[in-house]
C-alpha cells in the first residue's frame, strides 16, 4: 500500500534552516507529482510547494517563495523540503502528499506529518 | 487568508443530514476547476473524501456526497454518525494569487 513517511522536523531558531524528508513506498514514486502541505497549530491547511514527476516544474506558495526549496530523488523515492530563513509563522506540521487525478489534482495520500517549531 | 470560505462549524444529531459549503470566486471554482474534499479526524493527517467535485475514493461511505455549482461547492453528510466528527476542508486551484492549490478555511462537524 502507499506509504509516505516524513522526517526532519525539529525546534529551530528564527533565521535558521531545516531540511525535511519524505520517504515514499508502495507505488512508482517517479510517476507522480508531489506536494508539501502544512498546518499551523490549531489552524487550517496551507499548500506550500509542488514538484513534477521529473522535477522540472516547481511551484512554491508566495509565503515561502525564495526561502523554501522543494526537490526529489526518484532513485531513492525521496521528497525533500529545504527550509531557510525560518520565521515563527513557519511553525506547523508539514505533510508530504501524493498528487493524482484531474484539474486541479487532488492529494490522495498523505504522510503522518512532521512538526517544525520556530522559536527562540 | 484562504480564498475558499467555509462555515467554521456545523452540527447535527445522529442520523441527520448536514451540509458544508465552500464559497469561491471566478478565479477558482467559478473558473471551472474541480473541487476536492478532505476529512481530518482529530490528531491525524487529512484523508481524501471526495474528488472531482462528486466522486468518492474506494472505501468512502456513500453517506458522503459532493456537488458544485457556479462559484461554490458543497459536501453533504447524510445519516450522520459519531465517527464523522472531524474537520473538513475543500480544495481547488486559484489563478489570482501565485496560482496553485488552495484550501478552504475548514469546517468542524460536531455530532450532538
Amino acid at each position: 500500500q502507499v506509504q509516505l513517511v516524513e522526517s526532519g522536523g525539529a525546534l529551530v531558531k528564527p533565521g535558521g534552516s531545516l531540511r525535511l524528508s519524505c520517504e515514499a513506498s508502495g507505488f512508482t514514486f517517479s510517476d507522480f507529482h508531489m506536494s508539501w502541505i502544512r498546518q499551523a497549530p490549531g489552524k487550517g491547511l496551507e499548500w506550500v510547494s509542488h514538484i513534477s514527476p521529473g522535477g522540472s516544474t516547481i511551484y512554491h506558495a508566495d509565503s515561502v517563495e525564495g526561502r523554501f526549496i522543494i526537490s526529489r530523488d526518484n532513485a531513492k523515492n525521496s521528497l525533500r523540503l529545504q527550509m531557510n530563513s525560518l520565521r515563527a509563522e513557519d511553525t506547523a506540521v508539514y505533510y508530504c502528499a501524493r498528487e493524482t487525478g484531474g484539474y486541479p489534482r487532488d492529494f490522495d495520500s498523505w504522510g503522518q506529518g512532521t512538526l517544525v517549531t520556530v522559536s527562540s | 487568508q484562504s480564498v475558499l470560505t467555509q462555515p467554521p462549524s456545523v452540527s447535527g444529531a445522529p442520523g441527520q443530514r448536514v451540509t458544508i459549503s465552500c464559497t469561491g470566486s471566478s478565479s477558482n471554482i467559478g473558473a471551472g476547476y474541480d473541487v476536492h474534499w478532505y476529512q481530518q479526524l482529530p490528531g491525524t493527517a487529512p484523508k481524501l473524501l471526495i474528488y472531482g467535485n462528486s466522486d468518492r475514493p474506494s472505501g468512502v461511505p456513500d453517506r458522503f456526497s459532493g456537488s458544485k455549482s457556479g462559484t461554490s461547492a458543497s459536501l453533504a453528510i447524510t445519516g450522520l454518525q459519531a465517527e464523522d466528527e472531524a474537520d473538513y476542508y475543500c480544495q481547488s486551484y486559484d489563478t489570482s494569487l501565485g496560482a496553485h492549490y488552495v484550501f478552504g478555511t475548514g469546517t468542524t462537524v460536531t455530532v450532538l
